[in-house]
């Protein structure tokens, strides 16, 4: 595609709920990332794919996060009984090269009421 | 530890107005620096990488500048559609493709 897409744009859960987080990267792009950032804050680093290898979960804040990519190129975030201090703009990033960026999706503003 | 710290928080500019924003950095061994724009609603997107303290880049009316212990993105005669968040990052780990840490950005509004 011409961009990397995330969806749901916006998601609104109760305590305790199950969440899942699509990213669908720029076709090609090897390295997959997930970022989560807090209003008024910088993106913070949670996890990072080569192809379906996970060689980095280690901003992932609990063992309730999870991140999968099992065909290397769709990617999965998944919150397990999510709680309030989960609530933030989920992001995701490809790139096939570092030197010329990564691209980033619009983000999944999620809040957990 | 590495880290990225950017000032100022906000910056409000009249148009036209021209002024710097400055990223510092404390990272071991630094392989790149990133410029990156955010528009509310929308993720990070990526203006320049600056790889060694001398060099520099430019986009319309952005030039980014690096140092050995920070950057500067200047911008001249702004305009109000320039107005946005504009975050500096590094890359951490040594692999070809590693994550980079994002300071917590300048807040750029341009009055017309």
């Amino acid at each position: 595609g011409a961009g990397v897409s995330q969806s749901p744009r916006y998601k609104v859960a109760k305590r305790g709920q199950d969440v899942a987080l699509r990213c669908d990267p720029i076709s090609g792009h090897v390295s997959l990332f997930w970022y989560q950032q807090a209003l008024g804050q910088g993106p913070e680093f949670l996890t990072y794919f080569q192809n379906e290898a996970q060689l980095d979960k280690s901003g992932l804040p609990s063992d309730r996060f999870f991140a999968e990519r099992p065909e290397g190129s769709v990617s999965t975030l998944k919150i397990q009984r999510t709680q309030q201090e989960d609530s933030a703009v989920y992001l995701c990033a490809s790139s096939y090269d570092w030197h010329n960026g990564y691209t980033f999706g619009s983000g999944t503003r999620l809040t957990v009421v | 530890e590495d880290q990225v710290t950017q000032s100022p928080e906000a910056l409000r500019l009249q148009e036209g107005e021209s002024s710097s924003l400055n990223c510092s950095y404390t990272v071991s061994g630094l392989r790149g620096l990133f410029w990156y724009r955010q528009d509310p609603g929308k993720g990070p997107e990526f203006l320049f990488t600056l790889y060694s303290a001398g060099e520099e880049k430019e986009k319309e009316r952005l030039k980014a500048t690096l140092t050995k212990k920070e950057s500067f993105l200047h911008i001249t005669a702004p305009k109000p559609e320039d107005s946005a968040t504009y975050l500096c990052a590094v890359p951490k780990g040594n692999s070809s493709a590693s994550k980079i840490i994002f300071g917590s950005g300048t807040r750029l509004s341009i009055r017309p």
